[in-house]
């Protein structure tokens, strides 16, 4: 089985252009999430989706959003990039919300450069 | 808010050794999950090990094992007979449970191994 898959796996952008980052959860996964990771923050929850809907929202400015379409691949999308938005961007997958029964397994991230 | 602590930025350890990672959490929830994440040089985040709060017995995954205190809010992981593939950064992460899996990381061990 093919595991989550990220593209594009880098990215470089300028100040002020916008990003978006696209993720391919494991076939029959529905549950998808988001990360950053930066050297200073460390890795931050950026959203969570399940079924089309955003479940959960980290503590990000509203530049950042995301979606998630009906084959459960998702988007993040960044507005108006500023420095500090670079980072790596992990994406991660199960089969539904809740680590109860279902284990959460990561892609190989988005390395995104903002110059 | 739940707050996930490693106090150990690097470790090292020789080869066939035994390791101990360090990992303090601080939550007020009675039901939760706790992991611990490996990172190599690649990386693509990989589970190690999980542990639901409700459960007594430590978590053990072959090599790997968790000295799980509940009341100390403490969960430390150890790694028997150390092998060269286990460099890498290992991250405790916390979820508070229920239908979310949003997980709150801790700032990383980087492990080497020495032959």
């Amino acid at each position: 089985k093919a595991g989550v898959t990220q593209t594009p796996r880098y990215l470089i952008k300028t100040r002020g252009q916008q990003v978006t980052l696209s993720c391919s959860p494991i076939s029959g996964h529905r549950s998808v999430s988001w990360y950053q990771q930066t050297p200073g923050q460390g890795l931050q929850f950026l959203f969570e989706y399940f079924s089309e809907t955003q479940r959960n929202k980290g503590n990000f400015p509203g530049r950042f959003s995301g979606r998630q379409f009906s084959n459960s691949r998702s988007e993040m999308n960044v507005s108006t990039l500023e420095l500090g938005d670079s980072a790596l961007y992990l994406c991660a997958s199960s089969l539904r919300p809740g680590p109860g029964t279902d284990t959460q397994y990561f892609g190989p991230g988005t390395r995104l450069t903002v110059l | 808010a739940q707050t996930v602590t490693q106090s150990q930025p690097e470790m090292s350890v020789q080869e066939a050794e035994t390791v101990t990672l360090s990992c303090t959490y601080d939550t007020s929830e009675s039901d939760y999950y706790l992991f611990w994440y490996k990172q190599p040089p690649s990386r693509q985040m990989i589970l190690v090990i999980r542990q639901e709060a409700y459960k007594q017995q430590n978590a053990t995954e072959n090599r790997f094992s968790v000295n799980f205190q509940k009341a100390a809010k403490s969960f430390s992981l150890k790694i028997s007979d150390s092998q060269l593939g286990d460099a890498a950064m290992y991250f405790c992460a916390y979820n508070r449970g229920g239908a979310t899996n949003k997980l709150i990381f801790g700032t990383g061990t980087l492990l080497a191994v020495q032959p």
